[in-house]
């Protein structure tokens, strides 16, 4: 099946500072990505979805400008949650999409902001 | 009134017994549906995917889509202490890449 990988796995950061997630598409062509957000025992929560090579599509509430998203290739896109703060800690997938195809998931980031 | 209803559960089971999941919703445009897998602190994994009424098997796995209900449902049998996860029902419309999820059931199976 088709794999999809982030980067990192898990972060601790300082509160204040800016934190870069990685998703790739390791064995397709990925035009859609997309962004989620899980609480403990809570199903996922769309964030945000990109097509490679054009600016993202924000769902309503969340901050384009607290959660920047950029596809920079079929197999590449990066989240950047800016200015951190203890309640952005969460975990988050991101999950790739072929043409005409479904979604697969990666296997998450943990992030923690002290 | 949610789009997707799922029991969360949780749900226990020992070894060997017939676990069987279950969704209902309410939109009658979703026309694909699927099945993840998540293991704790673990992105979801897809197990499933249907896009017809009727039931869809792929080894213990057997996915059962009733349009005219609007009700999907998971079984698996000769469940395994491996089984135990979150299972996850998702579904979107025809042309729309968006999926909307359930809120998963938490699967343990008793060795």
């Amino acid at each position: 099946g088709a794999v999809v990988s982030q980067h990192p796995s898990r972060v601790i950061c300082k509160s204040g500072t800016s934190v870069k997630i990685e998703c790739r598409s390791l064995d397709f062509q990925a035009t859609t990505m997309f962004w989620y957000r899980q609480f403990p025992k809570q199903s996922l929560m769309l964030m945000a979805t990109s097509n490679e090579g054009s600016k993202a599509t924000y769902e309503q509430g969340v901050e384009k400008d607290k959660f920047l998203i950029n596809h920079a290739s079929l197999t590449l896109s990066t989240l950047t949650v800016t200015s951190a703060h203890p309640e952005d800690s969460s975990f988050y997938i991101c999950s790739a999409q072929a043409l005409g195809e479904t979604q697969y998931f990666g296997p998450g980031t943990r992030l923690l902001v002290l | 009134q949610k789009e997707v209803e799922q029991d969360p559960g949780p749900l226990s089971v020992p070894e060997g017994a017939i676990v069987s999941l279950n969704c209902t919703y309410s939109n009658s445009a979703f026309q694909y549906f699927m099945w993840y897998r998540q293991y704790s602190r673990k992105g979801p994994e897809l197990l499933m995917y249907t896009y017809s009424s009727g039931n869809k098997e792929d080894g213990r796995f057997t996915a059962q889509v009733d349009k005219s209900s609007k009700y999907i449902s998971l079984f698996i049998r000769d469940s395994q202490p491996s089984d135990s996860a979150t299972y996850l029902c998702a579904m979107s419309r025809i042309n729309d890449y968006k999926l909307s999820f359930g809120a998963g059931t938490t699967v343990t199976v008793r060795a």
